[in-house]
């Protein structure tokens, strides 16, 4: 079965720092990736994706994730953190030859001043 | 880019009515449209998979009869709370799918929040 698994619930950096937030996917398929970032209240804001070719991709707000197929990963970062990046992120597993996504369970970014 | 509307974006709605929420592709057609829901503080669970024209598929543990769902034309998909309770408040996304080539992805809606009183 597919899944997508988000290891760190919660994780606290301090503003400047680096950040990688992990996901790991099982899907017996070429996947398409995506990541979307979601304010408390708000909708979903895509972050980046990734359907093939170049496995580093870069998206908005100056994240990047790299697609690692040995590892199943697709793991997020950001060389540093601003104070707005608080928030919760999902990785999702689109399945091939659909328009289904499957979610991880989430990773809540907060941000110390 | 495709964009993804969806309405309203808050509805309180007293026990036992129901609510309608709509979901629009704004400058593409769907053929296929998502409804999803979100707890709070939790994931998002994919519902159902709403077809133009034909029935909606939900995924298992949903009840169909509750969750009533019509996608009438290529723009647009319904989303119907009968008889709602507060259980059933939740905050609610719907996304549809654009294929460019070989690559299909879906867009989503801003969603909205149910609260049953």
């Amino acid at each position: 079965a597919q899944s997508v698994t988000q290891p760190d619930i919660h994780i606290t950096v301090s503003e400047g720092a680096s950040l990688e937030l992990r996901c790991n996917y099982s899907y017996g398929a070429t996947p398409y990736l995506f990541w979307y970032v979601q304010s408390p209240g708000q909708g979903l804001q895509l972050l980046l994706k990734y359907f093939s070719g170049d496995t580093l991709v870069q998206g908005i707000k100056g994240f990047e994730a790299e697609f690692k197929r040995s590892q199943s990963s697709f793991n997020l970062r950001k060389p540093s953190v601003h104070w707005s990046d608080a928030a919760e992120y999902f990785c999702a597993v689109g399945l091939s030859g659909t328009y289904k996504y499957i979610f991880g369970t989430g990773t809540r970014l907060k941000v110390l001043a | 880019g495709a964009v993804v509307s969806q309405h309203p974006s808050r509805v309180i709605c007293k026990s036992g009515t129901s609510v309608k929420i709509e979901c629009r592709s704004l400058d593409f057609q769907a053929t296929t449209m998502f409804w999803y829901r979100q707890f709070p503080k939790q994931s998002l669970m994919l519902m159902a998979t709403s077809n133009e024209g034909s029935k909606a598929t939900y995924e298992q543990g949903v009840e169909k009869d509750k969750f009533l769902i019509n996608h009438a034309s290529l723009t647009l998909s319904t989303l119907t709370v009968t008889s709602a309770h507060p259980e059933d408040s939740s905050f609610y996304i719907c996304s549809a799918g654009r294929a460019r080539g070989k690559d299909t992805e879906a867009f989503f809606g801003q969603g909205t929040r149910l609260t049953v009183v």
